[in-house]
């Protein structure tokens, strides 16, 4: 079974710092896709950034980028510029070649001001 | 149009009530999904259908019985709940096949069994 591990349940980040969320997980299979979801306070889920597996290029999303160890089984957030809206949980994802996806618990990120 | 829409929004239920939650999306997405979340941790899979068929169910209570009508519609029918089923529901849909394809989500069902 694949699970997925965030080992951070909470962050905190000044606004305009840098902060990086970690997530590893564990699978046996070489086919599949990782991802960072946002879920802000009562409001919906919403992708960040994606991340297939055979791709050794790190992926990146504006002010949003991952760091991608396939071998160490990792897959972290990197936020620049951290931004009051950036205030959210974070939950990494493992997803199957069959739409099977799994999220590790969470981390919880404060921007203060 | 990248919009998951779901109703209701608040569903408060009996443990001897029979309710139901629906589920739309218009973007073509052929495989839709149900999670349930409860407060403070992660969305948890439930099913999936791909191509209007159940191809997951994760050894979900039988007092949860999903149904996909067409390729824009989820429900989920619910019938002689607990209350430890309390929790938001959520649906979310996607393209079907190997790629990473996002999943998008709808705002979900809060649901109170008392």
């Amino acid at each position: 079974a694949q699970t997925v591990t965030q080992s951070q349940p909470e962050m905190s980040v000044q606004e305009a710092e840098t902060v990086t969320l970690s997530c590893t997980y564990d699978t046996s299979e070489s086919d599949y896709y990782l991802f960072w979801y946002k879920q802000p306070p009562s409001r919906q889920m919403i992708l960040v950034i994606r991340q297939e597996a055979y791709k050794q290029q790190n992926a990146t999303e504006n002010r949003f980028s991952v760091n991608f160890q396939k071998a160490a089984k990792s897959f972290s957030l990197k936020i620049s510029d951290s931004q009051l809206g950036d205030a959210a949980m974070y939950f990494c994802a493992y997803r199957r070649s069959n739409n099977d996806m799994r999220f590790g618990a969470g981390t919880r990120l404060t921007v203060k001001p | 149009d990248t919009e998951v829409t779901q109703t209701p929004k608040h569903l408060v239920m009996g443990m001897t009530n029979k309710k139901s939650l629906k589920c739309e999306q218009h973007m073509g997405h052929r495989a839709m999904y149900w999670y349930k979340q409860k407060a403070k941790k992660p969305p948890e899979l439930m099913f999936v259908y791909s191509y209007e068929k159940l191809s997951i169910n994760e050894s979900v209570p039988s007092r949860f019985s999903p149904e996909c009508p067409n390729s824009s519609l989820l429900n989920l029918h619910l019938h002689a709940l607990q209350p430890e089923d309390s929790a938001l529901y959520l649906c979310a849909s996607s393209q079907v096949g190997r790629g990473s394809y996002e999943q998008y989500f709808g705002p979900g069902t809060r649901l109170t069994v008392t």
